[in-house]
């Protein structure tokens, strides 16, 4: 049972450089979610995906892409690092939109802007 | 809107103590709720849930009970454990939204001493 991978677990980035944080899940979930986790604070939304090819912003989307050629598949791009993005990214999946459907976390990639 | 709001942490409690971390809510709808738990340094846990007034979601000792006339859903265990050391967040799901996003309240940290 993978659930929800994320990579890279951990990362360091300089100024201005661009990455890609993967997300993948196996569990055939039409919708997935990217949070991001700064600390003290709860996850706030940046970006999701309610199925292959359609995705929309979250509340704190600048500064990040994302997009969904596959079912399985979020990966969440950030093209010019800033230090206020150094955070906690966590990716999610859920079956459907049904309000009582949990949602499953990836373990997370902690990222470092320096 | 929907939001969440949790007792801030740190909580420390001593092994076999009682616990309770207080949890309201403000939503549009009629919302699903959820608590989470997010070990160090692993993704968050879906715990237990509840979906509609009166329900109560239980699971590894810890119980919570969706009060819609107080709008709460406060998380209790009657003895507690080192191993539940982690920070916990309580979450809503409106099933007004088109999305089915969580909205977090911003954790509370529980440490357990032997």
């Amino acid at each position: 049972n993978a659930g929800v991978t994320q990579t890279p677990k951990f990362r360091i980035l300089k100024i201005g450089q661009s990455m890609t944080l993967q997300c993948t899940q196996d569990m055939n979930h039409n919708y997935m979610y990217w949070y991001r986790q700064d600390p003290g604070m709860g996850l706030k939304l940046i970006y999701y995906s309610v199925g292959a090819g359609i995705t929309d912003k979250g509340e704190v989307p600048n500064g990040y892409n994302v997009s969904r050629s596959t079912t399985e598949d979020f990966p969440l791009r950030l093209e010019l690092a800033a230090p206020s993005q150094t955070s906690v990214y966590f990716c999610a999946s859920s079956l459907e939109e049904g309000s009582n459907q949990p949602q499953h976390f990836g373990d997370g990639t902690r990222l470092s802007i320096l | 809107g929907n939001s969440v709001t949790q007792m801030e942490g740190p909580v420390t409690l001593s092994e076999e103590a009682f616990l309770t971390i207080n949890c309201t809510y403000t939503a549009t709808g009629y919302p699903s709720l959820f608590w989470y738990v997010q070990y160090p340094g692993e993704g968050l846990q879906l715990l237990l849930k509840a979906t509609k007034a009166d329900d109560k979601g239980s699971n590894k000792g810890f119980e919570a009970t969706y009060r819609k006339e107080t709008t709460s859903f406060h998380l209790e265990k009657g003895s507690v454990q080192v191993s539940d050391s982690a920070v916990y967040f309580c979450a809503l799901r409106s099933r007004g939204s088109t999305l089915g996003r969580l909205y977090f309240g911003r954790g509370t940290q529980l440490t357990v001493w032997p």
